[in-house]
């Protein structure tokens, strides 16, 4: 069973642009949902995280939107630069203990900004 | 100073052999995670550990055993390699257990042969 799922699976870009990526979920006990970065060769590197008490959280070019009725999350790459190019995964995780603590992740996005 | 440091970097083995991958975090982070990413991509929970609990996601084969000697340290072990192990497997670990704010190693290329 997939808890989130991620689209699309690559997108490509030109410089300047405005990338999206959507991100929806189906537990309702999930409360903080993180976008990862992946360059290859590395491991993932956190980008931005929201938690559902908020619809929209802003960090330099990155934003996400945030819709807990919907059930989905987003991340926007305003002005994409090629420095962009890597894989971007949504995660997301609830409260308490057991597994419900673990990150579960959407399955990437390679995005390519093309100059 | 790297934060969470993964030993070796890659690993190429024989079908049937047991290997172990280590990994030290020098953030004093509570919860420490091994991640497995295939070939797609897709990064899946293996196990958490937080020195009082230890969960294992049940696809998990029993092959694999993390060993966590300290806070700071949790080693991958895995006994009678398959194909299928084949991977690139991550460390990671976070200040508290409810998933926020990991921080992952640089990765083990793991393949068998």
């Amino acid at each position: 069973q997939q808890q989130v799922k991620q689209s699309p699976q690559s997108l490509i870009v030109q410089k300047g642009g405005i990338s999206i990526i959507n991100c929806a979920y189906e537990n309702t006990a999930f409360d903080y949902f993180p976008w990862y970065q992946q360059f290859p060769g590395k491991g993932p590197a956190l980008l931005i995280a929201i938690r559902p008490d908020v619809s929209e959280k802003k960090e330099g070019r990155f934003t996400i939107s945030f819709n807990k009725s919907a059930k989905q999350f987003s991340l926007h790459i305003m002005d994409s630069q090629p420095g962009d190019s890597a894989t971007y995964f949504c995660a997301a995780s609830g409260g308490g203990g057991g597994s419900q603590g673990n990150l579960i992740f959407g399955k990437g996005t390679k995005l390519s900004v093309k100059p | 100073d790297t934060a969470v440091s993964q030993t070796p970097k890659y690993l190429v083995t024989q079908m049937g052999n047991d290997k172990s991958i280590k990994c030290e975090q020098n953030l004093g982070h509570d919860t420490m995670y091994w991640y497995k990413q295939d070939s797609k991509k897709f990064l899946k929970i293996m196990f958490s550990y937080n020195n009082k609990e230890l969960i294992i996601n049940e696809t998990v084969p029993n092959r694999f055993s993390p060993k966590s000697p300290d806070k700071a340290h949790l080693n991958l072990h895995i006994n009678s390699l398959e194909l299928g192990d084949s991977a690139v497997y991550f460390c990671a670990s976070s200040q508290v257990y409810y998933g926020y704010g990991y921080t992952f190693g640089s990765g083990t290329r793991l393949t068998v042969v």
